[in-house]
This record gives C-alpha cells, structure tokens and sequence, in this order.
C-alpha cells in the first residue's frame, strides 16, 4: 500500500468552474476524512465517511461543496461554482474506525488557486 | 482552530530544546495527538497522548496533563530539518481531531 493518495497535487482554475478532486485511502482503512488548509492553520474538517455513508456533513463549507465515496473506497469532493475564496489546500486523510491511536494518515494535498 | 491554542511562532537554535504548548479544552476529550508538518506537504503523525504523563520517542517527547487540559511538545537536540509547523489536536467524544492553528518553528544555525 502507497498510503493515502490525492489527485490532482495543483489545480488551477477559472472563477465559477467546477473542479473535482479525488482521494484514494489507505485499502484497509474504512474512514476517510477531507480537511481544508489555508496558509498559517490547522486543517479545518469538512466532512468525512465511514465506509460509503457520509456521517457528517454539516461542516461542509457551503451548498457548492460536496463529496462521495460511492463504493467505500476512494472518494472524491466537488466544489462547484468555484470562488476566490476557494483557493486552499485540500486535504484527505483515512483511519480505522476505533483505532484512531495513530491518528489519521494524510495525503499530499491538492493545491486549489481560483483565479 | 477552535478550543485549542498553541503559540503562532518560535524560534530556537540547532542543537538546542525547545518545548511547544498546547491547551485545549477538557469536557470530551479522548487523547492528543502532536503532528509535524513540512511548508506544503501534509502533516505527519509524531505522537499521541491519552493519559497523563510524559510520552519519549527519540529526540522527541509529548507531555499531557488531563486536569489542566495542557501538553506540550518537547524537540531536543534540534536539526535544522526539524523546522515546520507543529499541529496539537483533540480527539474529541466522537473521535473527531479538532485542530490547532499550529506553531511554525524556526530554527537557527
């Protein structure tokens, strides 16, 4: 196993495109998690999935956010209508359900500049 | 991050120790975790903490005090490579981390 997998690193693009990312967990890992980064703070929760159920979504930035992992394995985070404010990193990360000691396990990050 | 603070900057020499507070808010708690994270790449697990006391792995110590609501994040020996940004987290009652904004340590030659 690579570990957790991000794709694309960097995404450029147009104020009010769509722009999907993907996350492929660790295999044997059934949370996944997508965070937001900007520069100087901690990753800010945006929602995360336990096998294919969404369990919490509220955290969600707005209604032009959203995400699926339809089989329970990789997942992917659309925003939609995309703004300035956008622009971040975007974070994914996968756990075991009840055997968070070691925390999560974090991808590289996919770059989203909105110009 | 909310409930969590921890100091925006430090800055130490190599070869040195330094120690990274952290403090964070009791009710739920359900461990700590300390993460390294380099200028734009993600962060990495450095430790976890559940009950008090100090925790050592190799140049690097994790302390947590559960009444206090407070742990700090001990570097000895510093390298110059061990300058990053240090995350303290919350595993809070629905073992969700709730961040902190993260301390950029800058070490010096």
């Amino acid at each position: 196993d690579t570990g957790v997998s991000q794709d694309p690193r960097h995404k450029i693009t147009k104020r009010g495109q769509n722009v999907t990312f993907r996350c492929d967990p660790i295999s044997e890992h059934n949370r996944l998690y997508w965070y937001r980064q900007t520069l100087g703070q901690g990753p800010e929760f945006l929602t995360y999935f336990q096998n294919e159920a969404q369990l919490e979504k509220s955290r969600l930035l707005s209604d032009r956010f959203s995400a699926e992992r339809p089989k329970g394995s990789f997942s992917t985070l659309e925003i939609q209508r995309t703004e300035q404010g956008d622009s971040a990193m975007y974070l994914c990360a996968s756990s075991l359900a009840g055997d968070t000691d070691y925390g999560y396990t974090f991808g590289s990050g996919t770059r989203l500049t909105v110009v | 991050g909310q409930n969590i603070d921890q100091p925006t900057e430090m800055t130490a020499t190599e070869g040195a120790i330094v120690q990274i507070n952290c403090t964070y808010q009791t009710s739920g708690f359900n461990g700590l975790f300390w993460y390294q994270q380099h200028a734009g790449e993600a962060p990495t697990f450095l430790s976890y903490n559940v009950l008090d006391g100090l925790e050592e792995k190799g140049r690097f110590s994790s302390f947590l005090s559960r009444s206090k609501g407070y742990s700090y994040l001990l570097l000895k020996e510093l390298q110059m490579k061990d300058s990053a940004s240090y995350l303290c987290a919350e595993k809070d009652s629905n073992y969700q981390l709730i961040w902190g904004a993260g301390t950029k340590l800058i070490i010096k030659p």
